[in-house]
């Protein structure tokens, strides 16, 4: 089993849907948890940055964690078809090797005009 | 520079060859990594620099693949005999020092050199 599990999708959505994408861990010590959107044949950019349990809101975006459950959640808003990636979700324990991430295999998502 | 720049964008190698990919971090970040996506599935670590030193290199798959950032700056990643398990896109990454924080500390990617080897 991975550290941590993404849906890989695809999912696809008509423009103005609400998404919902999620990963779950098995490691309790990942305390650092990210969003980051990947356009085709680009890197990664990040989108949304959590440190340990609650709720975070960025415009259309709203990142949960809820570390009871090692469950997190990034919802779209009035998705629009330039959120069109593969959103990959990324976390990093506490302590001296805090830089390095584990990521998830990504959801790859197309929204319909 | 204004983000993290990777060169070749593109390489196609026949098996056997060495590769070398160059990153190009932004100006003033003291860390550096490299990171491996094969299709499909996403980036997993390869090494961590801060400035010149490599302070981790648990991430390289074997002994065939080499990096070095000699002035704290500039890093490349070398492949030597490459195998077709090696295609794959090679993200090179910066961040300001390394840590990240319950504030923030943004690691920026690069756009990749995608490898096939033939």
């Amino acid at each position: 089993q991975k550290e941590v599990e993404q849906d890989p999708g695809p999912l696809s959505v008509p423009e103005g849907a609400i998404v919902s994408l999620n990963c779950t861990y098995s490691n309790s010590a990942f305390q650092y948890f990210m969003w980051y959107r990947q356009y085709s044949r680009k890197g990664p950019e990040l989108l949304m940055y959590t440190y340990s349990s609650g709720n975070k809101e960025d415009g259309r975006f709203t990142a949960q964690v809820d570390k009871s459950s090692k469950y997190i959640s990034l919802f779209i808003r009035d998705s629009q078809p330039s959120d069109s990636a593969t959103y990959l979700c990324a976390m990093s324990a506490s302590g001296g090797s805090n830089y390095k991430l584990t990521f998830g295999k990504g959801t790859l998502l197309t929204v319909n005009p | 520079g204004a983000g993290v720049s990777q060169s070749p964008r593109y390489k196609v190698a026949k098996r056997g060859q060495d590769v070398a990919l160059r990153c190009d971090p932004i100006s003033g970040h003291v860390s550096l990594f490299w990171y491996q996506q094969a299709l499909g599935q996403g980036p997993e670590f390869l090494t961590y620099f801060q400035n010149e030193a490599q302070l981790d290199k648990s991430g390289l798959p074997s002994d065939r693949f080499f990096a070095e950032r000699p002035e704290g700056s500039v890093s490349t990643l070398k492949i030597q005999r490459t195998q077709q398990e090696d295609s794959a896109v090679y993200l090179c990454a910066s961040n300001k020092d390394g840590r990240l924080t319950a504030s923030g500390n943004t690691i920026y990617f690069g756009e990749g050199s995608w490898l096939t080897v033939v």
